[in-house]
C-alpha cells in the first residue's frame, strides 16, 4: 500500500462547479500536511497547508480527519485555471527527520 | 531574494555517461530535498540534506545516485553510468525554519534528464 494515496482522476467538471479531492495516508505518524498543485511539465507548487481545524483560502478548503486518515480539498465555483493536478503531500516526523511524501496527484479538467 | 535554481534546465546524454545536476537552494533555508519525477508519474523521494547532512539517503535508486551539500546552500546530485530507466525530471527543494514540519516546500523549475 502506498503511504499517501489519491484517486488518479481526471475529474472532469463545468466552470463554477464544486468538486472535493480526498487523499488518505497510511502512517499515523505524520504531523504535517499540504495541498500543492502541479501544471502539466512544471514544477509543484504549495496551494495551501491543511491545519487540524481546518482552514480555507478563497475558493479552496481543506479539511483534516485524523482519526481516519484523510486529508480533503474542496474548491468551489471552478475555474479554468484550476485545471492542474493537485498533490497532496504528508509530512513524516517519526524517524526524527522530516520525509515529505508526495502522492501521485488527481488531475482536474475544468470545461467551459 | 531569488529562488531555488537548479541548473542545468535540460540535459541529454549518452547512455553510461555521469552527469551532475546542481541545486542553489533560497538563501538561509537548511532543508534541501531532491525528487524525481518520471514523466506521468508522482514525485519520488530521492534525498534529504539538513544543513549539509544528509539523515535519510534511503530514496536514491542506486549506488550508481549520489548528493553533497556544501556550506549549508548548493548541492549536486550524480548520476554515474547513467540509464534510459534514469530520464526523468529531477527536482530539488528547499525550506526555511529550519526545516519544520509546516514549512512548505518551494521547488525549483526542474532539471530535465534525457538518456538516450
Amino acid at each position: 500500500r502506498k503511504e499517501v494515496e489519491q484517486d488518479p482522476g481526471p475529474f472532469n467538471v463545468p466552470e463554477g462547479a464544486t468538486v472535493a479531492f480526498n487523499c488518505t495516508y497510511s502512517n499515523s505518524a505524520s504531523q504535517s500536511f499540504f495541498w500543492y498543485r502541479q501544471d502539466c511539465r512544471k514544477e509543484p507548487k504549495l496551494l495551501m497547508s491543511v491545519y487540524s481545524s481546518g482552514n480555507e483560502d478563497g475558493r479552496f478548503t481543506a479539511q483534516l480527519n485524523r482519526a481516519s486518515q484523510y486529508i480533503s480539498l474542496l474548491i468551489r465555483d471552478s475555474k479554468l485555471s484550476d485545471s492542474v493536478t493537485y498533490l497532496c503531500v504528508v509530512n513524516r516526523e517519526d524517524t526524527g527527520f522530516q520525509k515529505l511524501v508526495f502522492g501521485t496527484g488527481t488531475r482536474l479538467l475544468v470545461s467551459p | 531574494g531569488a529562488g531555488v535554481s537548479q541548473s542545468p534546465s535540460n540535459k541529454v546524454t549518452e547512455k553510461g555517461k555521469d552527469v551532475e545536476l546542481r541545486c542553489d537552494p533560497i538563501s538561509g533555508h537548511t532543508a534541501l530535498y531532491w525528487y524525481r519525477q518520471r514523466l506521468g508519474q508522482g514525485l519520488e523521494f530521492l534525498i534529504y540534506f539538513q544543513g549539509n547532512s544528509a539523515p535519510d539517503k534511503s530514496g536514491l535508486p542506486s549506488d550508481r545516485f549520489s548528493a553533497e551539500r556544501t556550506g549549508e546552500s548548493v548541492s549536486t546530485l550524480t548520476i554515474q553510468r547513467t540509464q534510459q530507466e534514469d530520464s526523468a525530471v529531477y527536482l530539488c527543494a528547499s525550506s526555511g525554519e529550519g526545516g519544520q514540519g509546516n514549512s512548505p516546500l518551494h521547488f525549483g523549475n526542474g532539471t530535465r534528464l534525457t538518456v538516450t
